[in-house]
């Protein structure tokens, strides 16, 4: 079974700095990538990034990076330049057994300082 | 280009009282499924489809019936409301197996 574990229920971070929001998977079906999703308060979710399995380097998107170790089985976000808009709830998940669902971590709940 | 769909955006039910959550999307996506999100958990898998026709029981299924008959619609059911079902609904869909899932807006619920 997969197990998505984000060991983070709450972080800090002041304004225009960078954070690292921690994610690991413990698979025993193949894991295929981790995604990322943005939930504010409003409630959507909001794709961020995604990461394959077997992408050879890490992913970017824009201020938003992966830190993928697979020998450690983690897929950790790092935000550059927090802004007070990346105040939210962040939920890694995995595609597991491709079968378009996705199990979650129990998100991380980030607060931008200014 | 709606993208996903849910109906209604608040519901307030009683105990025992039956409902269907309506999802549509409009992007042709094969895969379509429904979470459940309850306050300081992520988001918990009821049901998914694989295609019109193919649904499968997630990791809380139980309270819950789906059907697929077209490719854009994924209702869900409440057969008998419980206090316990009260929680936040998403639908989503996505053009793969392991691709980027595309949520609604969710669909809040109370029972009482």
């Amino acid at each position: 079974a997969q197990k998505i574990t984000q060991t983070q229920p709450g972080m800090f971070v002041q304004e225009k700095e960078a954070v690292t929001l921690d994610c690991t998977y413990d698979t025993s079906d193949q894991s295929y990538g981790l995604f990322w999703y943005k939930q504010p308060s409003s409630g959507e979710m909001i794709f961020l990034i995604y990461q394959g399995s077997y992408d050879e380097q890490n992913a970017t998107e824009g201020r938003y990076s992966l830190n993928f170790q697979k020998a450690r089985k983690s897929a950790n976000l790092v935000i550059s330049a927090s802004q007070l808009g990346d105040s939210a709830m962040y939920f890694c998940a995995d595609p597991y057994n491709q079968g378009g669902k996705l199990i979650f971590g129990q998100g991380t709940e980030l607060s931008v300082k200014p | 280009n709606a993208g996903v769909t849910q109906t209604p955006k608040f519901q307030v039910l009683k105990t025992g009282q039956s409902m269907t959550l309506q999802c549509a999307q409009d992007m042709n996506h094969e895969y379509m499924s429904w979470y459940r999100q309850d306050p300081g958990m992520g988001l918990r898998l009821i049901h998914y489809s694989v295609g019109a026709g193919i649904t499968d029981q997630g990791e809380v299924p139980n309270g819950y019936n789906v059907s697929r008959s077209t490719t854009e619609d994924f209702p869900l059911r409440l057969l008998s409301a419980a206090p316990s079902q009260t929680s936040v609904y998403f639908c989503a869909s996505s053009h793969s197996g392991a691709g980027e899932q595309y949520f609604g807006p969710g669909t809040r619920l109370t029972v009482t």
